[in-house]
Parts: structure tokens; C-alpha cells; sequence
């Protein structure tokens, strides 16, 4: 039983480039999350899906792409990094809306 | 806005000591709460859950307190142990939002 994975675990890149962070889960939640926690600061959400093809804005969407094209899978892209993006980056994924929230491994982002 | 505030931000315990967490919240209408414990380098794991109508609820050595009225929930340490030492995460959810608000965390570290 995976449950929730996150791929790269650890990446580093420089400003300007475009990155993609990678979530999946075995269970068939519908509901995923992106988040970023920076030292200081509670987890922020980026933004989050609903189901397959539905994704809205969270809290810090600005810089940020995702999509979700499967169920199991939602990747999160930053169009051009930016040192503000350095990061630990969260997926987390949920049976439905209000339910507990199951977090993967964290990706740790470092943009030079 | 919804704000959830915990305290203190770390403390440092022996271990065997018992220690206690505070976490206050704004969150309305309020749905339910939850205590993450957060292990260096890992994603956050969700130690308890607590709806309005429940004021205790125990995990092991772990137990939480919920006050509706006065918005305010505690987590209490007992017997601690060098496993304990990690980040302790107060998560309130509302019932007419998909999004959480997440505490900044407690970091508790236990010495032998």
C-alpha cells in the first residue's frame, strides 16, 4: 500500500527554469492539495482538485500550474522559478471535502 | 479571516516530563479540529480529530482537549518520549469551506 507519494523528494534549480513536482496516491481520493510551508508560517494551500479536470486557486496560486488529468496524479508546475519558491512543498489527498487530509512525503524546492 | 494561533512556538522538555500545547482559533462556522504531528523531514500524520460536540479525545499517550465556547484546544504530552520530539500542528476546518487553517506548529523537543 503506497498511499501518497511525492517525486522529487529533493530538487534544486535555478531561477527562471520550469519545474514540476509530482503527487500520487493509490487510494482513489478525490480530493488532492498542493501546499508550501516556509519556516514561520503554517502550511499554505496552493491550490487544490476537486475531482479529475477540476482544480480551483488556494491561498498562494501566483507562479503556479497544475492540472489533473487522472485521478491518482497531480502535478504541480512552476512556469519560472523564482527564489520566493524555495520551499517544502506538500501533497495531501482526502476521501472527500471535509475529511482528514493525508499528506505525502514533502518535495524540498531550491531555487538559486 | 480565519486564524488559528498556537503557543508556545518550541519548548524543550525532559523526557518522561508531561507538556501541553496550546492552539486558539477564529475559524467560524466551525467544523472540526485536528492535531498533526509533524516528523522532521516527513509530512504531516494526524494524531486526533475533535467535531463541536466532543471535549476529549485521547491517542496513546497523546491527548487533546476542545473548548466550543471559548475556541480554544490543547494537546497534552504524557510521559514523554525522544520520539515525541517533532512539530505539533493544530489544523481547524469550517463547515462551509473546503480549506483548512493551519496553526504554525509547536515544536516540542524531549531530551534524554
Amino acid at each position: 500500500d503506497a498511499g501518497i507519494t511525492q517525486s522529487p523528494r529533493y530538487k534544486i534549480t535555478e531561477t527562471g527554469r520550469q519545474v514540476t513536482l509530482m503527487c500520487h496516491q493509490t487510494w482513489s481520493h478525490s480530493y488532492m492539495f498542493w501546499y508550501r510551508q516556509d519556516l514561520g508560517h503554517g502550511l499554505r494551500l496552493i491550490y487544490y482538485s476537486a475531482a479529475a479536470d477540476i482544480t480551483d486557486k488556494g491561498e498562494v496560486p501566483d507562479g503556479y500550474v497544475v492540472s489533473r488529468s487522472k485521478t491518482e496524479n497531480f502535478p504541480l508546475t512552476l512556469e519560472s522559478a523564482t527564489r520566493s519558491q524555495t520551499s517544502v512543498y506538500f501533497c495531501a489527498s482526502s476521501r472527500y471535502r471535509l475529511y482528514e487530509q493525508y499528506f505525502g512525503p514533502g518535495t524540498r524546492l531550491t531555487v538559486t | 479571516k480565519n486564524q488559528v494561533e498556537q503557543s508556545p512556538q518550541s519548548l524543550i522538555i525532559l523526557e518522561g516530563k508531561n507538556c501541553t500545547l496550546q492552539c486558539n482559533y477564529t475559524v467560524s462556522p466551525f467544523s472540526n479540529l485536528r492535531w498533526y504531528k509533524q516528523d522532521t523531514g516527513r509530512g504531516p500524520v494526524s494524531l486526533t480529530i475533535m467535531t463541536f460536540s466532543e471535549n476529549t479525545k485521547s491517542n496513546g499517550r497523546y491527548t487533546a482537549t476542545l473548548d466550543a465556547d471559548t475556541k480554544q484546544s490543547s494537546l497534552h504530552i504524557t510521559a514523554s518520549q525522544l520520539s515525541d520530539s517533532a512539530s505539533y500542528i493544530c489544523v481547524v476546518s469550517a463547515s462551509n469551506d473546503y480549506k483548512l487553517s493551519f496553526g504554525a506548529g509547536t515544536t516540542v523537543t524531549v531530551r534524554a
